[in-house]
């Protein structure tokens, strides 16, 4: 079936470096993306969201790019803190009641 | 910042018993959801709701699975007889609206043990 999935389980990057996690997902009819990051005991949060009729999307630290044509999400953040280590996961809305699929998550590992 | 709440933080119970999980939403959303993690893998969508009824659920929400809103605030899911495999967390989220540009804010979650 449709899925959302991400391409790599892990991610270290040195602090101050910039971070790039990346999703690809099949199912051409969701027109609504949200990345969230989930820490360690807590819930997802929510980090920022983009329309499919949108290119990209800025938020603080954050940029979020979507390529439809080869169904590909990816979250950029800037100057990577060690409060950003934390598992990302991008999810897409399905059906108009706003259920969504949610990817099975990249770990972020910050290196001081 | 407003934030959706879960109580408790971690269940325990024994194979066959009812638990009920319970969520305040943030005050002013009017769309609410349960989803569930079981160990290593990916959230998954369990059940919509919206007007005092379900919109929409998964195939994971079968007959165990129940939801209300008892009152202005709570938001209760309840598996009536527990089965091993219902061990996870479980997520209530809550959004504003339903329609694009309306996030979907989620609590800490309740860790559910069954033995």
């Amino acid at each position: 079936g449709e899925s959302v999935g991400l391409h790599l389980p892990t991610l270290s990057v040195q602090e101050g470096d910039n971070s790039i996690i990346n999703c690809a997902y099949s199912n051409s009819a969701s027109d609504y993306f949200i990345w969230y990051k989930q820490e360690s005991g807590k819930g997802p949060q929510f980090i920022i969201d983009i329309r499919s009729n949108m290119d990209k999307r800025q938020g603080q630290r954050v940029t979020v790019l979507l390529n439809k044509t080869v169904k590909h999400l990816s979250l950029q953040i800037a100057a990577t803190q060690p409060g950003d280590s934390a598992v990302y996961f991008c999810a897409e809305n399905i059906g108009g009641n706003n259920r969504l699929a949610f990817g099975k998550g990249n770990q972020v590992v910050v290196i001081p | 910042e407003p934030e959706v709440t879960q109580t408790p933080s971690h269940q325990v119970t024994q194979m066959g018993q009812e638990v009920i999980l319970r969520c305040v939403p943030i005050s002013n959303h009017l769309y609410f959801y349960w989803y569930r993690q079981i160990l290593g893998q990916k959230v998954e969508f369990l059940v919509s709701f919206y007007n005092n009824e379900i919109s929409e659920k998964s195939e994971i929400f079968d007959d165990q699975f129940s939801v209300e809103r008892p009152d202005g605030s709570n938001f209760t899911l309840k598996i009536r007889s527990t089965k091993l495999e219902d061990s996870a967390m479980y997520f209530c989220a809550s959004g504003a609206g339903r329609g694009l540009d309306q996030p979907q804010h989620f609590g800490d979650g309740t860790r559910l043990s069954i033995l």
